[in-house]
């Protein structure tokens, strides 16, 4: 049973372009959250989506960033018109129900770097 | 607002010696509390899940508390090792999101 899968492992993005970024949850998880992970700091709440639904997308920059979860493939954070600031590490985590006690299962991450 | 602050943010102790790691949370309402480690550059390993319910887990050599009435849980861990060293970071799980706080980076001296 795969855990939390995210690829690439490392992105590299001049300024200007575009960073896609996937996720594929657990085995049978229809819940998936994103956090950003700045360098020397703790990993802050982007979004959380469901199947086909954002359910929460506080933690989303206003601009050039959004998120989507299709029925079928992969969870995809997708960053526009990259800028330095956007370095950073991206984590994924997924569960199987929203409001369990259950934990989450995160995944390795995808470091991306804008030169 | 829901915010998690964990003391102290660095910690350096000798191999062998007893340690506690602090966690705070400013709303109670929390379904559970993750204490997690992570390495330099790697991704999170999860170490022990308490739920809202429960007073204490157990793994090894690690012990996680909690106190929901005074938003606080402590991670202890015995007989601390070389192979300790890491950022151990708290998760409170609220209704639809995690909050996290910015970990305690710990070194454990041979």
């Amino acid at each position: 049973n795969a855990g939390v899968m995210q690829n690439p492992r490392h992105l590299v993005r001049r300024r200007g372009q575009e960073a896609r970024l996937r996720c594929s949850p657990m085995k049978g998880h229809s819940h998936v959250y994103w956090y950003r992970q700045l360098p020397e700091e703790g990993l802050k709440f982007m979004v959380y989506l469901q199947k086909e639904n954002i359910i929460d997308e506080s933690g989303m920059p206003k601009e050039r960033f959004s998120a989507e979860f299709p029925k079928e493939g992969p969870s995809i954070l997708r960053i526009q018109q990259v800028v330095r600031g956007d370095s950073a590490a991206y984590f994924c985590a997924s569960s199987w129900n929203r409001d369990s006690g259950e934990k989450l299962f995160f995944g390795s991450g995808t470091q991306l770097s804008v030169l | 607002k829901q915010e998690v602050t964990q003391i102290p943010a660095a910690l350096s102790v000798p191999e062998g010696e007893n340690l506690v790691l602090n966690c705070s949370f400013t709303d109670s309402a929390i379904y559970n509390l993750q204490w997690f480690r992570q390495d330099p550059g790697k991704g999170l390993t999860s170490l022990l899940l308490i739920q809202s319910s429960q007073r204490e887990q157990t793994s090894g050599r690690l012990n996680a508390s909690l106190d929901k009435s005074s938003g606080r849980s402590t991670l202890y861990i015995a007989a601390s090792q070389p192979g300790d060293s890491a950022t151990y970071l708290c998760a409170v799980r609220y209704a639809g999101k995690s909050t996290f706080g910015d970990g305690t980076t710990l070194t454990v001296k041979p």
